[in-house]
């Protein structure tokens, strides 16, 4: 079993849409989360970062995590064309110094 | 600050070649990485370092070597390329290794 899921989509909704991106774990000694945001051919840029559970808000992305549940999620309001991009959720945690990745989701938003 | 930079953009190697790619942080960051991205199986970690004099490998470490003689820079050196090391390959660097990482652009490696 992966350590880290995620759905690979492709997932195409249009503009204005809500966005909800999800990745499940098997680690419970997770406990740092993040989520990338990688547009065709560039690096991956680090759009949201959250300790422990709970929830984080940045302007139209909010990142929940639910440890109990081991699930984490990325929900972006009111989607852009400019939000079309994979994103890729990342977690490690104290049992050393790899991160691990999901495979990531590919999203289209349709103007 | 520029970041987490990487050289080169783009490289083609024949089979047997060796070669060095390039990474530097100038963010003070303890934790450098490097990964290979490949269609369908996501970031993969080939090596990663602590610190200084400290290396350690990931999950994919095999023709690849890697040293960190400094805090800023962090090689990455295929021994013999390989067609199956055609890959896209980044770099990251954390302050510690837990939380936030950063990556370069990226390095577009082609071996024919």
């Amino acid at each position: 079993q992966k350590e880290v899921e995620q759905d690979p989509g492709p997932l195409s909704v249009p503009e204005g849409a809500i966005v909800s991106l999800n990745c499940t774990y098997s680690n419970s000694a997770f406990q740092y989360f993040m989520w990338y945001r990688q547009y065709s051919r560039k690096g991956p840029e680090l759009l949201m970062y959250t300790y422990s559970s709970g929830n984080k808000e940045d302007g139209r992305f909010t990142a929940q995590v639910d440890k109990s549940s081991k699930y984490i999620s990325l929900f972006i309001r009111d989607s852009q064309p400019s939000d079309s991009a994979t994103y890729l959720c990342a977690m490690n945690g104290n049992t050393g110094n790899q991160f691990y990745f999901g495979t990531g989701t590919s999203l289209t938003v349709i103007p | 600050n520029a970041g987490v930079t990487q050289t080169p953009k783009f490289q083609v190697l024949k089979t047997g070649q060796s070669m060095t790619l390039q990474c530097a942080q100038d963010m003070n960051h303890e934790y450098m990485s490097w990964y290979r991205q490949d269609p369908g199986m996501g970031l993969r970690l080939i090596h990663y370092s602590v610190g200084a004099g400290i290396t350690d490998q990931g999950e994919v470490p095999n023709g690849y070597n890697v040293s960190r003689s400094t805090t800023e820079d962090f090689p990455l050196r295929l021994l013999s390329a390989a067609p199956s090391q055609t890959s896209v390959y980044f770099c990251a660097s954390s302050r510690w290794g837990r939380g936030e990482q950063y990556f370069g652009p990226g390095t577009r490696l082609t071996v024919t």
